[in-house]
């Protein structure tokens, strides 16, 4: 298993939908979970910090699943300025960093 | 508002050639980090530093070096460039382990 996975779409969705994408990360000891968004050609920015209760940011929900070893984001009511990449990273109990290879949303006018 | 800058936007370099990528970060942070991206790979860690001085391989660290004199400061150094090295490179920072990373814009580097 990966040790950090995503679906890597794209996810093609129209605007105003709501769109939700998981990340899987195989090392149960993980510390830290955050989501990164990536526009073409430009550099990953922090989206968010994922935290145990989940974290909540205008339309943006973030959750973590530690039984499952998963961690979601949600998109409510998508502009079609979210399109972009999105990227979760994991941190080790080793301090070892992991990203994932990112989910592509193409939001549709 | 933290501001990682890196020393060229795009790079364009023959093989056999010492390249220097600098990268400079101005929030007194404490890591800092090289990545290259490269299409279906995603990033991938190359080196990173937690404090002056100190660096850690990444997973990919062969034909490249590093330099960290300074806190602020994280040079990455292809000491022959070679065609497999043409990629988009990334510098970040991060305050200390378990925090979020920022990162600089890029340098584009083609190796011909």
């Amino acid at each position: 298993r990966k040790e950090v996975e995503q679906d890597p779409g794209p996810f093609n969705v129209p605007e105003g939908a709501t769109v939700a994408f998981n990340c899987t990360y195989s090392n149960s000891a993980s510390q830290s979970f955050f989501w990164y968004r990536q526009d073409c050609r430009k550099e990953p920015k922090l989206l968010m910090s994922v935290y145990s209760s989940g974290n909540e940011d205008g339309r943006f929900t973030a959750q973590l699943n530690r039984a499952s070893q998963y961690i979601s984001l949600l998109i409510r009511d998508s502009k079609l300025s979210d399109s972009a990449t999105y990227l979760c990273v994991v941190n080790n109990r080793d301090d070892k960093i992991i990203f994932g290879k990112g989910t592509r949303l193409h939001i549709l006018p | 508002d933290v501001k990682v800058t890196q020393s060229s936007r795009y790079l364009v370099k023959r093989t056999g050639e010492k390249v220097f990528l600098e990268c400079v970060q101005d929030m007194d942070h404490e890591n800092m980090f090289w990545y290259r991206q490269d299409p279906g790979l995603g990033l991938r860690l190359i080196y990173f530093s937690y404090d002056v001085k100190m660096k850690e391989k990444g997973d990919i660290p062969e034909g490249y070096s590093v330099s960290r004199e300074k806190k602020e400061r994280f040079s990455l150094i292809l000491e022959s460039a070679s065609t497999n090295q043409t990629s988009m490179y990334l510098c970040a920072s991060s305050l200390s382990n378990n925090y979020e990373q920022y990162f600089g814009p890029g340098t584009r580097l083609t190796v011909t």
